[in-house]
């Protein structure tokens, strides 16, 4: 079945570093891919997307690649704030399966001043 | 606008009682989905409706877990005579129409605690 995997966590940086979180996927068809973030007490977010092969998604500095020859959506940011602190996971999606989600198990994000 | 709505927010009950889940989706959005977070399994999908029906409930881990929509909007998940492996986070999410690349819309989730 599908599935995805996240680079294993958690990861503290410093303000203003760079940061990457890498997710690989097994899936058969053509799955879209997202990255979701659950702030300390709130719920899922979606914070960026991707539906296609490289496919760019971006927001609040945030950015992804959807890269089919490696299957993978690995995370960036060139300079991590406090606020950015939160667990980020990486998911797929098929509108074959409904659009249900696969998720990954989930990368917690420490950003120390 | 409103969001997606859970009721109750926490939920403690001793094993071997049932309980009912509430989701409140948003307004419009036919396709509804829950899912279940817990410490060792991550975020694990459970069943997904659009409209009344339940075309997807391969998620469902026995069949003390069940779940109905009415009326193509409130929908409740009903674990019956609980279990501890049961304890967990148990989100709703929402999107305007189950095909094609609809952002899914979250709850903030019920927690259940089983004694």
């Amino acid at each position: 079945g599908d599935s995805v995997t996240q680079m294993e966590g958690p990861v503290t940086l410093s303000e203003e570093a760079f940061l990457t979180i890498n997710c690989t996927y097994t899936a058969t068809g053509y799955p879209s891919l997202f990255w979701y973030v659950q702030y300390p007490g709130e719920g899922l977010q979606l914070l960026l997307k991707a539906t296609k092969a490289d496919d760019k998604g971006s927001n609040k500095g945030f950015e992804a690649t959807y890269r089919k020859e490696t299957t993978s959506f690995h995370l960036e940011k060139g300079s991590v704030q406090v606020s950015d602190s939160a667990v980020y996971f990486c998911a797929l999606g098929k509108e074959t399966s409904g659009s249900r989600l696969t998720f990954g198990e989930g990368t917690q994000l420490t950003v120390n001043p | 606008g409103a969001g997606v709505s859970q009721s109750p927010s926490n939920k403690v009950t001793e094993k071997g009682k049932d309980v009912e889940l509430r989701c409140d989706p948003i307004s419009g959005h036919t396709a509804l989905y829950w899912y279940r977070q817990s410490l060792g399994q991550g975020l694990e999908f459970l069943i997904y409706f659009q409209g009344n029906s339940a075309p997807d409930k391969s998620g469902l881990p026995s069949d003390r877990f069940s779940a109905e929509r009415t009326g193509g909007s409130v929908s409740t998940l009903t674990i019956q005579r609980t279990q501890q492996e049961d304890s967990a986070v148990y989100l709703c999410a929402s999107s305007f129409f189950s095909g094609g690349y609809n952002e899914q819309f979250f709850g903030p989730g019920t927690r259940l605690t089983v004694l």
